[in-house]
């Protein structure tokens, strides 16, 4: 089973709203990502979460705040968006470790549109 | 940082086979990987080389690297309309968990 989960698959918000976007696996993946993917550009890196620790933050705005709860959970958390923060958000997971190969396995995203 | 370049666009025919290219600036990137998006969808993992290997083959994909000139391309055998898609090259250096992308390639099969 190489499957990520992502909640939910479309999310409309205004600019004055919170709102937390779900991310879950159960393939025993010890890291978890999120991404952000503005149309017809590749994935950027958002955060890494290495044994349920922050290990790589690129220089995200704090109006996104991720958290992850357990090793097969990840959440980010939205509030005060700005409409250019409207893309798919992806969620990707990867084993970590002297013997892995860290090939990471996407969800299907959720769909951010901030008005 | 580095620069992974890919050719925007790419047309076969149902049948024929595909070749998408991949050329990268920094030569200490030690995995390499292909995904697959689907217009509205996640990447999907299509396969992956170690960069101490020149070839690898799974089923209709070919994997080839050429390590001296930084060109890593992904061969689809007998393309499907299914095929249709951007497809998207990675690089990983070892220890580093970051991923960086190609621009991705747009492949359009026509029957």
């Amino acid at each position: 089973d190489t499957e990520v989960t992502q909640t939910p698959k479309h999310l409309v918000m205004g600019m004055t709203n919170k709102k937390s976007l779900k991310c879950e696996q159960h393939m025993g993946h010890r890291a978890m990502y999120w991404y952000k993917q503005k149309a017809k550009k590749p994935p950027e890196l958002m955060f890494v979460y290495s044994y349920e620790k922050l290990s790589i933050n690129e220089s995200v705005p704090s109006r996104f705040s991720p958290e992850c709860p357990n090793s097969s959970l990840l959440n980010l958390h939205l509030h005060a968006l700005q409409p250019e923060d409207s893309a798919l958000y992806l969620c990707a997971s990867s084993q970590v470790g002297r013997a892995a190969t860290y090939e990471q396995y996407f969800g299907p995203g959720t769909r951010l549109t901030v008005t | 940082g580095e620069d992974v370049e890919q050719s925007l666009f790419l047309s076969v025919r149902e049948g024929d086979s595909s070749v998408i290219n991949c050329t990268y600036t920094d030569s200490s990137s030690t995995y390499l990987y292909w995904y697959k998006q689907e217009p509205g969808a996640g990447l999907q993992l299509l396969t992956y080389i170690f960069s101490n290997m020149d070839m690898k083959q799974d089923q209709r994909l070919t994997v080839l690297l050429n390590k001296k000139d930084k060109h890593l391309s992904l061969r689809i055998a007998d393309t499907q309309t299914g095929d249709s898609a951007i497809y998207f090259c990675a690089g990983r250096n070892t220890g580093f968990q970051k991923l960086v992308f190609g621009t991705g390639t747009r492949l359009l099969v026509s029957p």
